[in-house]
């Protein structure tokens, strides 16, 4: 366990659909992460929070919507995805601010297809 | 650019002793990582390794840097089944009101019983 959660750990959605991934942190973080691991594919950042602000938004597509209402929790909203979008969706949390030692402790992931 | 380049594919013996290699990008990378992701899960944190070190170990496993060359190793000692997985070595960059991790592609470790 790294103090990290994700539900559900499984999604399967139609390209009409709209769901939301969860992220929790009980690790007393600041920052938290959202990337995209698909096949083949090194690890894309998508999101970065820190201290509930947005400070990275790596050229996502506007069909994924992130949202952080505090600094424990953080959501992607998914709404007319293609199946493409299918990868495993992995949340990480660190300390915050913008140096020091930053480790990143993940989550188990949610695995996602879209059909 | 932002390339943290590995091998893909590594096959080692059990008993035998494994290396990774990594080469990053940014000598001003402070932090070094490895993380393991094993089928079905997240990225687990093996170890770090500060920039100002050229050597950390930790039980099995030793880190090497080689700042000139900008190269990263992981060594595995004793391998066992339990080590197959994918290893990721990770530098952060640090930059305006953020940091991030670059990852390298991943090395899939397969250990033969």
């Amino acid at each position: 366990e790294t103090g990290v959660t994700q539900t559900p750990r499984h999604l399967v959605m139609g390209m009409t659909n709209k769901k939301s991934l969860k992220c929790e942190q009980h690790l007393g973080h600041n920052a938290m992460y959202w990337y995209k691991q698909s096949a083949k594919k090194p690890l894309e950042l998508m999101f970065v929070y820190n201290f509930k602000e947005q400070t990275e938004n790596n050229s996502v597509p506007s069909r994924f919507s992130p949202e952080c209402p505090n600094s424990s929790h953080l959501f992607l909203h998914l709404h007319t995805l293609q199946p493409e979008d299918s990868a495993l969706y992995l949340c990480a949390s660190s300390q915050g601010g913008t140096r020091g030692l930053q480790t990143q402790y993940f989550g188990p992931g949610t695995r996602l297809l879209v059909l | 650019g932002e390339d943290v380049e590995q091998s893909l594919f590594l096959s080692v013996r059990e008993g035998d002793s494994s290396v990774i290699n990594c080469t990053y990008t940014d000598s001003s990378s402070t932090y070094l990582y490895w993380y393991k992701q094993e089928p079905g899960a997240g990225l687990q944190l093996l170890t770090y390794i500060f920039s100002n070190m050229d050597m950390k170990q930790d039980q099995r496993l030793t880190v090497l840097l080689n700042k000139k060359d900008k190269h990263l190793s992981l060594r595995i000692a004793d391998t066992q089944t339990g080590d197959s997985a994918i290893y990721f070595c990770a530098e952060i960059l640090y930059g305006g009101a953020t940091n991030k991790l670059i990852f390298g592609t991943g090395t899939l470790l397969a250990v033969q019983p």
